[in-house]
């Protein structure tokens, strides 16, 4: 069965510091990965995907994921991350021809101010 | 204009009850699903339908039943209500194929 691994699962960070979130899947063959964020008391919102092509997708909000299938991960990053980047992040993977998305254990985001 | 919305939006209830959730979405998919995120903020597909028939069924208590109506809502009734199913319950929408899948809200419950 496949699995997604986030091994940060909490990360503190200063205004304007750089984000990198580790994400790993075990799935060998064709997948598809998301980010998604969910903000205090909200429902999940999709960040970004990639299903195929370019491996570096670029999301909303100046977040970004760089695909590199030799160490099956799909690592979230951001260059210089806000006091509203406060959320807890998850990444999942979808395998091809399925619709169930296998979700990681979350990476809790605390920016401060 | 809610896309995925579900009520009620918390739900407090005894050890023993029978409850239900409602989920609705205006966005036109053929797919719905039903997921539970824990205390620990862990999420895990429970079920997902696929224009009214079921298409995925993880292992979940049978105490546990949706039920489609029609391909605009998924509802989760759940019997004979236990300590350890308080947890947060997501519904969620897709067009068969898409793979995107858009989340409600989320309903709270809490069993005690």
């Amino acid at each position: 069965a496949q699995s997604v691994s986030q091994h940060n699962h909490h990360v503190i960070l200063s205004e304007a510091a750089s984000l990198e979130l580790g994400c790993n899947y075990s799935y060998g063959g064709t997948v598809n990965l998301f980010w998604y964020v969910q903000y205090p008391g909200q429902h999940l919102q999709l960040l970004l995907k990639y299903f195929s092509g370019d491996p570096l997708v670029k999301g909303i909000k100046g977040f970004e994921a760089e695909f590199i299938k030799s160490k099956f991960s799909f690592n979230l990053r951001k260059p210089s991350v806000q006091w509203s980047d406060t959320a807890e992040y998850f990444c999942a993977s979808l395998t091809g021809g399925g619709n169930k998305l296998t979700f990681g254990t979350g990476t809790q985001l605390k920016v401060e101010l | 204009d809610t896309a995925v919305s579900q009520t009620p939006k918390y739900l407090v209830t005894q050890m023993g009850n029978d409850k239900s959730i409602k989920c609705e979405q205006n966005l036109g998919h053929d797919t719905m699903y039903w997921y539970k995120q824990d205390s620990k903020k862990f999420l895990k597909i429970m079920f997902s339908y696929n224009n009214k028939e079921l298409i995925i069924n993880e292992t979940v208590p049978n105490r546990f039943s949706p039920k489609s109506p029609d391909k605009a809502h998924l509802n989760l009734h759940i019997n004979s209500l236990e300590l350890g199913d308080s947890a947060v319950y997501f519904c969620a929408s897709s067009q068969y194929g898409d793979y995107e899948q858009y989340f409600g809200p989320g309903t709270r419950l809490t069993v005690t």
